[in-house]
């Protein structure tokens, strides 16, 4: 089974609605990256989160990782069409090492 | 914050030809840069950890021969695809860690589209 399981696979919601996206580790995570990605384009670097119980925000996005550092959710506020696209976790398992990517949250956001 | 380029941003070859990639740290020196391929829809598989002055490390059922990856300075590392096929058509993706910041982030290049014609 995958080390690192991201859900939803994909995701529709409301303009103004609020959404969460989980990334679930099977092993503890050194650290946990979120970036955002628009189809063809690259990596836009969002969040990494390090320390158990870690939350940080950024705009209308908040991402928490829990104290056992092996669950992290990232919470959209009030959903913009502007906040489309792929959402990625990576989880990076001992500082120096390649990130592991989770398959991916495909965001859409009607109006 | 810091920045990783990568050249071209797209590609298109004949099968059979070469294709090189550049990725460079604008403003950092990466020691260790990594190399992903991303199929549509898909995501992000690593390929190769590039190190710079030593030969790369690559990932099971990723033929070195034909992904060449040279990392001949702190602030590039290129990826050149071999006698290109159809097959290898996909999205590739750089990133470098800077080790300078306080918690060592991982930045990414804006990818590389190659289509194999």
């Amino acid at each position: 089974s995958q080390e690192l399981e991201q859900s939803p696979q994909s995701l529709i919601v409301q303009e103004g609605k609020n959404l969460t996206i989980n990334c679930t580790s099977s092993k503890t995570l050194y650290g946990l990256y979120w970036y955002k990605q628009k189809y063809g384009e690259g990596l836009i670097f969002l969040m990494m989160l390090q320390k158990g119980g870690e939350e940080k925000s950024h705009e209308k996005i908040t991402a928490k990782l829990d104290e056992k550092k092996q669950q992290s959710s990232l919470h959209i506020t009030a959903s913009q069409p502007s906040h489309a696209g792929i959402y990625l976790c990576g989880a990076d398992y001992s500082g120096n090492t390649p990130l592991v990517f989770g398959k991916g949250t495909r965001l859409s956001v009607i109006a | 914050g810091a920045v990783v380029s990568q050249h071209p941003s797209w590609v298109i070859c004949k099968s059979g030809t070469s294709v090189k990639i550049e990725c460079r740290s604008l403003d950092f020196q990466a020691t260790t840069m990594f190399w992903y391929r991303q199929f549509p829809k898909q995501s992000l598989m690593l390929m190769a950890t590039s190190n710079e002055g030593s030969k790369a490390t690559y990932e099971q059922g990723v033929e070195k021969d034909k992904f060449l990856i040279n990392h001949a300075s702190l602030t590039l590392s290129t990826l050149t695809v071999t006698s290109a096929h159809p097959e290898d058509s996909s999205f590739y993706i750089c990133s470098a860690r800077d080790p300078s910041g306080v918690t060592d982030t991982q930045y990414f290049g804006p990818g590389t589209r190659l289509t194999v014609l």
